[in-house]
């Protein structure tokens, strides 16, 4: 049974950056695609971006664009997400999830296994 | 951007009820549609993808259906670990922009 486990909780300060692992364990990335969710305090969820390690195809979210690097090593198994220019706004939990391929694409069949979750906090 | 839609954004509902939560496309997504549960301090839990196939697992009192525009999610008879979170998310954005609804909380009456 894969499990997505991710690094530890992080304290940043505002200007700085922030590099989130996610390791596959008990399986590889093979036909997945990893995506990044996060969640600020007491709000819904918010798809920031995705990576198709398989084909090397990495989408942003639009909001996400320039702030973002998702990348993956897929000899550990293992994806990061790099988020730069923090501000006290990306204070969350940040989420990898994975979506399995299929006749219909990478995401038709939903993300069914997720981290157990990452928080950033980022204040002065 | 796809926008998602949900209604209620909460509701009360008591052990046995009959509940069912609607998520409204922005434009037409076929049925690239998924719900996810969330319980407090945990992670989202896949329950429908495809917008009525039932995850792996997943217990059969959940439901999904519609396609296009509006979507529903179904729960027959309300059970106590059911009180929670529920989310929309679509995938039928071109590249991939996936975008979720606001959330429907499932609080007992």
């Amino acid at each position: 049974q894969v499990q997505l486990v991710q690094s530890g909780a992080e304290v940043k300060k505002p200007g700085s950056s922030v590099k989130v692992s996610c390791k596959a364990s008990g399986g590889t990335f093979s036909n997945y695609a990893i995506s990044w969710v996060r969640q600020a305090p007491g709000q819904g969820l918010e798809w920031m971006g995705g990576i198709i390690p398989m084909y090397g195809t990495i989408n942003y979210a639009q909001k996400f664009q320039g702030g973002v690097t998702i990348t993956t090593d897929e000899s550990t198994s293992t994806a990061y997400m790099e988020l730069s220019s923090l501000r006290s706004e990306d204070t969350a939990v940040y989420y990898c999830a994975r979506a399995p391929g299929g006749t219909y694409g990478y995401y038709y069949y939903g993300m069914d296994v997720w981290g157990q979750g990452t928080t950033v906090t980022v204040s002065s | 951007d796809i926008q998602m839609t949900q209604s209620p954004s909460s509701l009360s509902a008591s052990i046995g009820d009959r509940v069912t939560i609607t998520c409204r496309a922005s434009q037409s997504i076929s049925t690239y549609l998924n719900w996810f549960q969330q319980k407090p301090g945990k992670a989202p839990k896949l329950l429908i993808y495809g917008a009525s196939r039932l995850q792996s697992g997943v217990p059969s009192r959940f439901s999904g259906s519609g396609s296009g525009t509006d979507f529903t999610l179904t729960i027959s008879s309300l059970l106590p670990e059911d009180f929670a979170t529920y989310y929309c998310q679509q995938s039928y954005a071109s590249p991939p922009g996936l975008t979720f609804g606001g959330g429907t909380k499932v609080e007992i009456k």
